[in-house]
């Protein structure tokens, strides 16, 4: 089965800074991926996805990320953070025949002024 | 177009109950799966539905149940309830099976007292 790890719990960056939360992930086939993000106490909302074509994919809210198959990664960035992108972010990797989609444990993002 | 719809939002219930949650899924999409979210064990999947019939399960008790109906909505019952499912319960829909894109609602979030 697949299985996605978000090394790092917990990131503090200054608001204006940029920003790179780390995705690894295991599939044995091609693998279809999710940034979430969650505010508290709310859902999941979709980010950004990638299933297949072009690396690099935009998201909403100036987020992107770069699918590396060679590093079974997919970073999500953002260039210039703002205060409101404080929240929980999970990577997630599905798969090609079913909806059991496996998440990563999040990364809660602290903005500072 | 409305999104995914969860009832109720709150919930709380003593052990040995059993609790019934509700999920209704975007219009058109047949799809409804449901994860558990703790904070020890995160983001776990519990259920897929498809076409009225239970399509993957995820490693969890027989306590766990659900069913979907023929509108595509979908009800997750949990019988026998114990300390340890107090949790959010989120559902997602998607169009299909696979290599799709799921959609989350706000989630139920129980407490078992």
């Amino acid at each position: 089965a697949q299985s996605v790890t978000q090394p790092d719990i917990h990131i503090t960056v200054s608001e204006g800074a940029s920003l790179e939360l780390r995705c690894n992930y295991s599939y044995g086939a091609t693998p279809y991926l999710f940034w979430y993000v969650q505010s508290p106490g709310q859902g999941l909302q979709l980010l950004l996805k990638y299933f297949s074509g072009d690396t690099l994919v935009q998201g909403i809210k100036g987020f992107e990320a770069e699918f590396k198959r060679s590093q079974s990664s997919f970073n999500l960035r953002k260039p210039s953070v703002h205060w409101s992108d404080a929240a929980e972010y999970f990577c997630a990797v599905g798969a090609y025949n079913n909806n059991d989609m496996r998440f990563g444990a999040g990364t809660r993002l602290t903005v500072k002024p | 177009k409305a999104g995914v719809t969860q009832t109720p939002r709150y919930l709380i219930k003593t052990r040995g109950q059993q609790v019934t949650l509700s999920c209704s899924p975007i219009s058109g999409h047949r799809s409804v799966s449901w994860y558990q979210q703790t904070p020890g064990q995160g983001l776990q999947f519990l259920f897929e539905y498809f076409s009225e019939t239970q399509r993957n399960k995820g490693n969890f008790p027989g306590r766990f149940s659900g069913r979907q109906f023929s509108n595509s909505r979908s009800e997750m019952n949990v019988s026998t309830l114990e300390l340890g499912d107090s949790a959010l319960y989120l559902c997602a829909s998607s169009r299909s099976r696979g290599q799709e894109t799921q959609y989350f609602g706000p989630g139920t979030r129980l407490l078992v007292l």
